[in-house]
Protein backbone atom coordinates (compact mmCIF):
# COMPACT_ATOMS: atom_id res chain seq x y z
CA UNK A 1 0.00 0.00 0.00
CA UNK A 2 1.17 3.63 -1.15
CA UNK A 3 1.67 5.82 1.70
CA UNK A 4 3.13 9.43 2.08
CA UNK A 5 3.77 10.80 5.65
CA UNK A 6 4.70 14.71 5.45
CA UNK A 7 6.69 16.32 8.71
CA UNK A 8 8.25 19.26 9.68
CA UNK A 9 5.68 21.22 9.67
CA UNK A 10 5.36 24.34 12.17
CA UNK A 11 5.21 27.87 13.28
CA UNK A 12 8.65 30.14 11.78
CA UNK A 13 9.20 33.81 11.61
CA UNK A 14 9.67 35.70 8.34
CA UNK A 15 12.96 35.07 6.66
CA UNK A 16 13.50 32.37 8.70
CA UNK A 17 13.58 28.31 7.15
CA UNK A 18 12.38 24.79 7.51
CA UNK A 19 12.44 21.81 6.12
CA UNK A 20 9.85 19.14 5.40
CA UNK A 21 9.98 15.29 4.84
CA UNK A 22 7.61 13.06 3.15
CA UNK A 23 8.57 9.67 3.90
CA UNK A 24 7.31 7.52 1.50
CA UNK A 25 6.29 3.76 1.87
CA UNK A 26 4.81 0.93 -0.67
CA UNK A 27 7.01 2.08 -3.05
CA UNK A 28 10.80 3.07 -4.06
CA UNK A 29 10.92 7.02 -4.56
CA UNK A 30 13.84 6.47 -7.41
CA UNK A 31 11.12 4.99 -9.71
CA UNK A 32 9.26 8.08 -9.57
CA UNK A 33 8.46 11.63 -10.18
CA UNK A 34 7.33 13.37 -6.73
CA UNK A 35 5.59 16.65 -5.91
CA UNK A 36 5.19 19.24 -3.13
CA UNK A 37 1.82 20.99 -3.53
CA UNK A 38 0.61 23.57 -1.03
CA UNK A 39 -3.04 25.01 0.08
CA UNK A 40 -3.39 28.06 1.50
CA UNK A 41 -6.22 28.10 4.43
CA UNK A 42 -9.27 28.33 3.17
CA UNK A 43 -7.70 28.44 -0.38
CA UNK A 44 -7.14 26.75 -3.24
CA UNK A 45 -4.09 24.00 -4.61
CA UNK A 46 -0.70 25.09 -5.84
CA UNK A 47 1.61 23.70 -7.07
CA UNK A 48 5.08 24.06 -5.77
CA UNK A 49 7.83 22.00 -6.92
CA UNK A 50 8.72 18.34 -8.89
CA UNK A 51 11.29 16.16 -8.89
CA UNK A 52 12.45 13.39 -11.55
CA UNK A 53 12.74 9.99 -10.83
CA UNK A 54 16.45 9.90 -10.82
CA UNK A 55 17.15 13.47 -9.07
CA UNK A 56 18.78 15.04 -11.74
CA UNK A 57 16.11 17.57 -12.87
CA UNK A 58 14.15 20.01 -10.34
CA UNK A 59 11.01 22.08 -11.08
CA UNK A 60 9.42 25.36 -9.19
CA UNK A 61 6.51 27.68 -8.90
CA UNK A 62 7.77 31.25 -10.08
CA UNK A 63 7.12 32.09 -6.27
CA UNK A 64 9.12 29.95 -5.01
CA UNK A 65 11.99 29.76 -7.18
CA UNK A 66 15.29 30.60 -5.80
CA UNK A 67 13.82 30.06 -2.38
CA UNK A 68 12.84 26.53 -2.12
CA UNK A 69 14.78 22.91 -3.10
CA UNK A 70 13.76 19.93 -3.46
CA UNK A 71 15.90 16.86 -2.44
CA UNK A 72 15.24 13.14 -2.27
CA UNK A 73 16.91 10.65 0.04
CA UNK A 74 16.80 7.29 -1.33
CA UNK A 75 18.34 5.36 0.70
CA UNK A 76 15.30 6.97 3.45
CA UNK A 77 13.04 6.67 0.76
CA UNK A 78 12.04 10.06 1.69
CA UNK A 79 11.56 13.11 -0.26
CA UNK A 80 12.43 16.98 1.11
CA UNK A 81 11.33 20.07 0.83
CA UNK A 82 13.91 22.88 2.17
CA UNK A 83 11.86 26.51 2.54
CA UNK A 84 14.45 29.68 2.99
CA UNK A 85 13.04 33.08 3.20
CA UNK A 86 10.14 32.52 3.94
CA UNK A 87 7.33 34.87 3.71
CA UNK A 88 4.20 34.98 5.31
CA UNK A 89 2.14 34.30 2.18
CA UNK A 90 4.20 30.59 2.35
CA UNK A 91 1.70 29.87 5.01
CA UNK A 92 -0.01 26.46 3.93
CA UNK A 93 -0.53 23.19 4.05
CA UNK A 94 2.03 21.29 2.08
CA UNK A 95 1.36 18.25 0.66
CA UNK A 96 3.79 15.47 -0.65
CA UNK A 97 2.45 13.65 -3.87
CA UNK A 98 3.34 10.70 -5.96
CA UNK A 99 3.05 11.13 -9.92
CA UNK A 100 1.84 8.62 -11.94
CA UNK A 101 4.35 6.31 -13.76
CA UNK A 102 5.05 8.01 -17.27
CA UNK A 103 2.95 9.99 -17.34
CA UNK A 104 1.91 13.40 -14.87
CA UNK A 105 -0.86 12.48 -12.89
CA UNK A 106 -0.65 12.64 -9.25
CA UNK A 107 -2.09 9.37 -7.92
CA UNK A 108 -0.94 9.44 -4.19
CA UNK A 109 -1.30 12.15 -1.62
CA UNK A 110 -0.15 12.87 1.76
CA UNK A 111 -2.12 13.98 4.86
CA UNK A 112 -0.02 17.54 4.67
CA UNK A 113 1.87 19.39 7.40
CA UNK A 114 1.07 22.93 8.57
CA UNK A 115 3.43 25.55 7.94
CA UNK A 116 2.67 29.03 9.51
CA UNK A 117 4.90 31.98 8.74
CA UNK A 118 4.15 34.36 11.34
CA UNK A 119 6.05 36.52 13.67
CA UNK B 1 2.34 31.38 -17.24
CA UNK B 2 -0.47 28.71 -18.37
CA UNK B 3 -4.02 29.78 -16.85
CA UNK B 4 -6.75 27.37 -16.14
CA UNK B 5 -10.51 28.86 -14.80
CA UNK B 6 -12.80 27.05 -13.03
CA UNK B 7 -16.74 28.32 -11.99
CA UNK B 8 -16.58 29.10 -7.97
CA UNK B 9 -19.35 27.01 -7.54
CA UNK B 10 -21.86 24.21 -8.66
CA UNK B 11 -24.91 23.37 -7.40
CA UNK B 12 -26.97 20.37 -8.37
CA UNK B 13 -29.50 18.03 -7.50
CA UNK B 14 -29.42 14.62 -5.89
CA UNK B 15 -29.66 12.24 -8.58
CA UNK B 16 -28.94 14.74 -11.61
CA UNK B 17 -25.63 15.25 -13.44
CA UNK B 18 -22.87 18.21 -12.43
CA UNK B 19 -20.45 19.39 -15.12
CA UNK B 20 -17.89 21.54 -13.73
CA UNK B 21 -15.64 23.25 -16.71
CA UNK B 22 -12.13 23.92 -17.08
CA UNK B 23 -11.19 26.50 -19.41
CA UNK B 24 -7.31 27.45 -20.53
CA UNK B 25 -5.93 28.45 -24.18
CA UNK B 26 -5.97 25.39 -26.33
CA UNK B 27 -6.65 22.85 -23.21
CA UNK B 28 -7.45 20.47 -25.60
CA UNK B 29 -3.65 19.75 -26.60
CA UNK B 30 -2.85 18.89 -22.98
CA UNK B 31 -3.95 16.39 -20.64
CA UNK B 32 -6.56 17.30 -17.92
CA UNK B 33 -6.42 15.61 -14.49
CA UNK B 34 -9.20 16.36 -12.14
CA UNK B 35 -8.85 16.31 -8.28
CA UNK B 36 -11.28 15.76 -5.05
CA UNK B 37 -11.15 17.43 -2.02
CA UNK B 38 -13.51 17.17 0.70
CA UNK B 39 -12.76 19.26 3.94
CA UNK B 40 -9.69 18.59 5.64
CA UNK B 41 -8.31 15.97 3.66
CA UNK B 42 -5.81 15.10 1.04
CA UNK B 43 -7.36 15.52 -2.64
CA UNK B 44 -8.45 12.43 -4.79
CA UNK B 45 -7.72 11.91 -8.30
CA UNK B 46 -10.76 11.02 -9.55
CA UNK B 47 -9.77 11.64 -13.37
CA UNK B 48 -6.84 11.76 -15.71
CA UNK B 49 -5.84 11.79 -18.88
CA UNK B 50 -8.98 13.54 -19.74
CA UNK B 51 -10.75 10.53 -20.23
CA UNK B 52 -9.74 7.64 -17.37
CA UNK B 53 -10.77 6.69 -14.20
CA UNK B 54 -8.48 5.56 -11.51
CA UNK B 55 -9.23 2.23 -9.97
CA UNK B 56 -11.76 2.69 -7.46
CA UNK B 57 -13.39 5.55 -8.36
CA UNK B 58 -17.06 5.05 -9.63
CA UNK B 59 -18.51 5.43 -13.55
CA UNK B 60 -20.51 8.11 -12.11
CA UNK B 61 -17.39 9.98 -12.68
CA UNK B 62 -16.38 10.78 -16.38
CA UNK B 63 -14.22 13.90 -18.48
CA UNK B 64 -13.94 15.46 -21.70
CA UNK B 65 -11.77 17.58 -23.05
CA UNK B 66 -11.21 19.84 -26.24
CA UNK B 67 -10.81 23.27 -27.62
CA UNK B 68 -10.61 25.39 -24.70
CA UNK B 69 -12.25 23.38 -22.37
CA UNK B 70 -11.86 20.34 -20.09
CA UNK B 71 -15.33 19.25 -18.48
CA UNK B 72 -15.97 16.83 -15.85
CA UNK B 73 -19.32 14.99 -15.61
CA UNK B 74 -20.73 13.95 -12.18
CA UNK B 75 -23.82 11.85 -13.00
CA UNK B 76 -26.61 10.53 -10.71
CA UNK B 77 -25.16 13.02 -8.39
CA UNK B 78 -25.05 11.55 -4.77
CA UNK B 79 -24.31 13.36 -1.43
CA UNK B 80 -21.17 11.93 -1.09
CA UNK B 81 -19.64 13.70 -3.72
CA UNK B 82 -20.16 17.24 -2.47
CA UNK B 83 -16.08 18.34 -2.32
CA UNK B 84 -14.32 20.61 -4.10
CA UNK B 85 -13.19 19.64 -7.50
CA UNK B 86 -9.63 20.88 -9.21
CA UNK B 87 -7.66 20.31 -12.32
CA UNK B 88 -4.93 20.30 -13.37
CA UNK B 89 -2.10 20.35 -15.93
CA UNK B 90 1.25 20.05 -16.79
CA UNK B 91 2.78 23.23 -18.97
CA UNK B 92 5.33 21.73 -20.73
CA UNK B 93 6.35 25.35 -22.02
CA UNK B 94 7.32 26.56 -18.46
CA UNK B 95 7.97 23.20 -17.06
CA UNK B 96 5.34 23.62 -14.21
CA UNK B 97 2.38 22.32 -13.06
CA UNK B 98 -0.97 24.47 -12.98
CA UNK B 99 -4.32 23.96 -11.00
CA UNK B 100 -7.77 25.97 -11.51
CA UNK B 101 -8.69 27.67 -8.93
CA UNK B 102 -11.30 25.07 -7.70
CA UNK B 103 -14.83 24.48 -8.12
CA UNK B 104 -17.16 23.85 -4.71
CA UNK B 105 -19.80 21.33 -5.68
CA UNK B 106 -22.93 21.39 -3.79
CA UNK B 107 -25.37 19.05 -3.31
CA UNK B 108 -29.33 20.43 -2.74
Amino acid sequence: EVQLVESGGGLVQPGGSLRLSCAASGFTISTYWMHWVRQAPGKGLVWVSRINSNGSSTYYADSVKGRFTISRDTAKNTLYLQMNSLRAEDTAVYYCAKEDYGGNSIDYWGQGTLVTVSS
Amino acid sequence: SYVLTQPLSVSVAPGKTARITCGGNNIGRKSVHWYQQKPGQAPVLVICYDIDRPSGIPERFSGSNSGNTATLTISRVEDGDEADYYCQVWDSSSDQGVFGGGTKLTVL
